[in-house]
C-alpha cells in the first residue's frame, strides 16, 4: 500500500530564516505530487505540482519554491520566510493527476 | 473562475441523526468531485470520488451525489456518530488540469 510522509510535523521559524519541508511517497512510482497551503480562515490553495523529476509548475507567485530531486520526493523551500508564510502545509500525491489525491499529515509552520 | 461553496459552515447534531452536507460550484464543467474529511491539526482523508459521468458514490454510511448541471453535490451521512466529528471538504477538478479547487468546509460536531 502507498504511504505519504511529511516532516517536520511542526516548525517555528523567525522572519527572514530559510525553510525546507520534505515530502516522500512510498509504494508507488512516478506519482504526481502537490504542495498545498491551508491558512487560517482560508481554504486550501495549491502552491506547486509536479508530474516528474525536475518538473515543477507554480500556481501562484510567492516567496516559496519547490523541487523534486527524486521520483518520490518533493521539497518546499524558501530563502527568507515572511510572516504571511505561516500556515498548514500539505503534500499530496495522485497516480495519474486525474483521479483521487491522497494527502500527507501536514506541517504546521509558524513564522514569528 | 471556479468557486466552490459549502453550506453550512458549521453543524452540531446529536448522535444518530442523518445529515446532509452541501457543496456548490459555479462552473459545471468539472471532471470529478472529491469529498474529504479533516480532523483538527491533521491532513485530509479522501472519502469519496465522483466522476462527472456518475450520479452518486457510496462508502459505508456515506453517500455522495452529484448534479453537475445544477452545480451541486451533497454528502449524506447516515446514523451519525461522535467519531464523525471533523471538517468535511469538497473539491472539484476541471478538465485538463491537476488542480483541485476546494470549498472552505463544513465543521461537523456530533455529540453523544
Amino acid at each position: 500500500s502507498q504511504t505519504i510522509h511529511q516532516w517536520p510535523a511542526t516548525l517555528v521559524q523567525p522572519v527572514g530564516s530559510p525553510l525546507s519541508l520534505e515530502c516522500t511517497v512510498e509504494g508507488t512510482s512516478n506519482p504526481n505530487l502537490y504542495w498545498y497551503r491551508q491558512a487560517a480562515g482560508r481554504g486550501l490553495q495549491l502552491l506547486f505540482y509536479s508530474v516528474g523529476i525536475g518538473q515543477i509548475s507554480s500556481e501562484v507567485p510567492q516567496n516559496l519554491s519547490a523541487s523534486r530531486p527524486q521520483d518520490r520526493q518533493f521539497i518546499l523551500s524558501s530563502k527568507k520566510l515572511l510572516l504571511s508564510d505561516s500556515g498548514f502545509y500539505l503534500c499530496a500525491w495522485s497516480e495519474d493527476g486525474i483521479n483521487e489525491q491522497y494527502f500527507g499529515p501536514g506541517t504546521r509552520l509558524t513564522v514569528t | 473562475k471556479q468557486e466552490v461553496t459549502q453550506i453550512p459552515a458549521a453543524l452540531s447534531v446529536p448522535e444518530g441523526e442523518n445529515l446532509v452536507l452541501n457543496c456548490s460550484f459555479t462552473d459545471s464543467a468539472i471532471y470529478n468531485l472529491q469529498w474529504f474529511r479533516q480532523d483538527p491539526g491533521k491532513g485530509l482523508t479522501s472519502l469519496l470520488l465522483i466522476q462527472s459521468s456518475q450520479r452518486e458514490q457510496t462508502s459505508g454510511r456515506l453517500n455522495a451525489s452529484l448534479d453537475k448541471s445544477s452545480g451541486r453535490s451533497t454528502l449524506y451521512i447516515a446514523a451519525s456518530q461522535p467519531g464523525d466529528s471533523a471538517t468535511y471538504l469538497c473539491a472539484v477538478r476541471g478538465y485538463n488540469t491537476d488542480k483541485l479547487i476546494f470549498g472552505t468546509g463544513t465543521r461537523l460536531q456530533v455529540f453523544p
